[in-house]
């Protein structure tokens, strides 16, 4: 069965500064993945999917994540904090078209001015 | 840019009564889901459904839980007798139809609060 990890469960960065945000699966099969944002009392964004394409995955609002297969990992990143970055962020990951998805934990993300 | 919606957004009902919620997918989709996210946990998934029947359910849909889609545009997840730890924003989401398309439109949710 699949599975997510995210490595801490806040983060917090300065605006401005890198914002790295960690996952790592658990797939029997090669994986769809993908990260989501979610702010106070909304739904799920998504922000970007890996699909077996390009394994640097450009998202929405300048985010990006890279799927590193030898890792099993699919770390989310922004060169760039802004404090309406600030949201909790999910990982999630699924096997095939149809199939559920399978969310981490979460990582909430606080920007500082 | 279409969207998935739900209604309500916020129903409160009292322990055991039953309720239903409702999910408009977006049009042409032909997978349909439902999740939920128990306050400060992560989000779980329920069941999923295809061609006018489950898929796939998960533990936590026991037989309580029914899913229907009654008239080819609303997808409703009815809970008979509703408990206490039933409380939790429920979101419904839809999937295309395009075979490399895996990705899952989710609606804002419906936030249930059992009393």
């Amino acid at each position: 069965a699949q599975s997510v990890t995210q490595l801490g469960s806040h983060v917090s960065v300065s605006e401005g500064a890198l914002v790295l945000l960690r996952c790592n699966y658990s797939s029997s099969v090669p994986p769809y993945l993908f990260w989501y944002v979610q702010y106070p009392n909304q739904g799920l964004q998504l922000l970007l999917k890996y699909t077996s394409a390009a394994t640097l995955v450009k998202g929405i609002n300048g985010f990006e994540a890279e799927f590193k297969k030898s890792e099993t990992s699919f770390h989310l990143t922004k060169p760039s904090a802004h404090m309406s970055d600030a949201a909790e962020y999910f990982c999630a990951v699924s096997l095939i078209r149809g199939n559920k998805l399978v969310f981490g934990a979460g990582t909430i993300l606080r920007v500082k001015s | 840019e279409p969207e998935v919606t739900q209604t309500p957004s916020h129903q409160v009902t009292q322990m055991g009564q039953e309720v239903i919620l409702r999910c408009v997918p977006i049009s042409n989709h032909l997978y349909f889901y439902w999740y939920r996210q128990i306050l400060g946990q992560k989000v779980e998934f329920l069941v999923s459904f295809y061609n006018n029947e489950i898929s796939e359910k998960s533990e936590i849909f026991d037989d309580q839980f029914s899913v229907e889609r009654p008239d080819g545009s609303n997808f409703t997840l009815k809970i008979r007798s509703t408990k206490l730890e039933d409380s939790a924003m429920y979101f419904c989401a839809s999937s295309g139809h395009h075979p490399q398309d895996n990705e899952q439109f989710f609606g804002p949710g419906t936030r249930l609060t059992v009393l």
